[in-house]
């Protein structure tokens, strides 16, 4: 099935600790998107990326990194920076040119938890 | 999108009614809109789309009403079922950023 695969479901993280979500797809979609979501909040970007090997931060990018080595995958390291990285995680795609719609399409979520 | 809160806005209906969910959106440069649903847990599933040059767009089951004049948007969505209850969002695109609003909650009661 073609579709956008987030794993884990559910991480739990130490303090200090770097954590890394995973995030594949396989539309053959060029952009892809990482969200962090808050109870009650709309969605916030962190960073996308339009192309391979290239990417660009979002309005909340501290304490994140990101890469973008090949087109179906975009993992978000939450690094012992971010100081209140409990939320939970989105990753998201949409095909890019001239002929492409702009819907945005969404994993399932990962949820991480500071213990 | 919507101002952001903790608490979501909640609309509770009937079984087989029609609901209807509104959203104000801020960027007058938006071109391009989407209604998501989210269910607890779960990612947001795209729903329906508009165009800033429609008004107006029908799917299954569901409506999105576009007015540019007030920038705002609506979903209407006919004969309410209780796996319709979720939280449902709208996005703006302008360009290649997305603005999410905060979401309305629907309750569907049997």
């Amino acid at each position: 099935d073609g579709g956008i695969t987030q794993s884990p479901k559910y991480l739990f993280r130490k303090e200090g600790q770097n954590v890394t979500l995973s995030c594949e797809q396989n539309l053959n979609h060029d952009a892809m998107y990482w969200y962090r979501q808050d109870p009650g909040q709309g969605l916030r970007l962190i960073y996308y990326s339009q192309i391979v090997n290239d990417f660009q931060k979002g309005d909340i990018a501290e304490g994140y990194s990101v890469s973008r080595e090949k087109k179906e995958s975009f993992p978000l390291t939450v690094t012992s920076a971010q100081k209140n990285p409990t939320a939970f995680y989105l990753c998201a795609s949409k095909k890019t040119g001239p002929l492409s719609g702009n819907t945005i399409y969404f994993g399932e979520g990962s949820w991480l938890t500071v213990v | 999108g919507e101002s952001v809160g903790l608490h979501l806005p909640t609309l509770s209906v009937q079984e087989g009614d029609n609901s209807i969910i509104n959203c104000a959106y801020s960027n007058s440069a938006s071109d391009y809109f989407i209604w998501y649903k989210q269910e607890s847990g779960k990612g947001p599933q795209f729903i329906i789309d508009i165009r800033s040059n429609m008004d107006k767009r029908q799917g299954q089951r569901v409506t999105v009403l576009l007015n540019k004049t007030v920038k705002h948007l609506s979903l209407q969505i006919a004969a309410t079922q209780p796996g319709d209850s979720a939280v449902y969002f709208c996005a703006e695109n302008d360009f290649n950023k997305f603005y999410f609003g905060s979401g309305t909650k629907l309750n569907v009661k049997p």
